[in-house]
């Protein structure tokens, strides 16, 4: 059983779409978290949920909209994409938000807008 | 926001302990050292935390200096499946919350 999944696993689309990436956890954590690593594979927070309330936002964009409809499930979604977003996004879950908790990664989604 | 600092590449012959440095000298009192690594394609994969004393789990030990200015991250018995991208990575608290900060980290190469 996949502990952290996230679909699609690969994403191409155009420049100004919407689209959208989903992640579900069933290790029963509570909190959730979005990363991004780009084409140097720098990676990088974007944001954090515990109990569905957001509790870290790197400043990202506001194209990029999290939402958590429960503790398990963390989408991602993405407005007006544009080329700099082409990158692996990687979902992440972890018991509690404090670091001595491990997080646990999803398989990554490569978005590749053309 | 304590820095890492790591190797960028390291070689390490297969059935051999890897010993794969860090250096954190303005590391606070009460920040923990971490380290993650991330084979090819795949989501980093947790491995070992510490604070101060030595760490060892299943998978690698963790050695921190008594200035807990350094650290080293042993995988005792490296095998081809080791191979991979290492990260060190030690707290950093951002508006009270905590994160983690990924840096280039180092990308060992197993040899058969």
């Amino acid at each position: 059983d996949t502990a952290v999944s996230q679909t699609p696993k690969y994403l191409v689309t155009q420049m100004g779409n919407d689209k959208s990436i989903k992640c579900e956890q069933n290790l029963g954590h509570d909190t959730m978290y979005w990363y991004k690593q780009d084409s140097k594979k720098f990676l990088k927070i974007m944001f954090s949920y515990n109990n569905k309330e957001l509790i870290i936002n790197e400043t990202v964009p506001n194209r990029f909209s999290p939402k958590s409809p429960d503790k398990a499930h963390l989408n991602l979604h993405i407005n007006s994409l544009e080329l700099g977003d082409s990158a692996v996004y990687f979902c992440a879950s972890s018991q509690g938000a404090r670091l001595s908790s491990e997080q646990y990664f999803g398989p990554g989604t490569r978005l590749t807008v053309t | 926001d304590a820095k890492t600092t790591q190797p960028t590449s390291m070689d390490c012959a297969e059935g051999r302990a890897a010993n794969l440095p860090c250096n954190h000298s303005t590391i606070s009192g009460n920040e923990y050292v971490y380290w993650y690594r991330q084979i090819h394609s795949q989501g980093p994969q947790y491995i070992i935390h510490g604070l101060k004393n030595n760490e060892t789990n299943e998978m690698a030990s963790l050695i921190i200096t008594e200035d807990r200015k350094s650290s080293t991250l042993i995988l005792p018995h490296a095998t081809l499946r080791d191979t991979a991208v290492y990260y060190c990575i030690v707290r950093v608290v951002s508006f009270g919350n905590e994160k983690l900060t990924f840096g280039t980290g180092t990308r060992l190469t197993i040899i058969p």
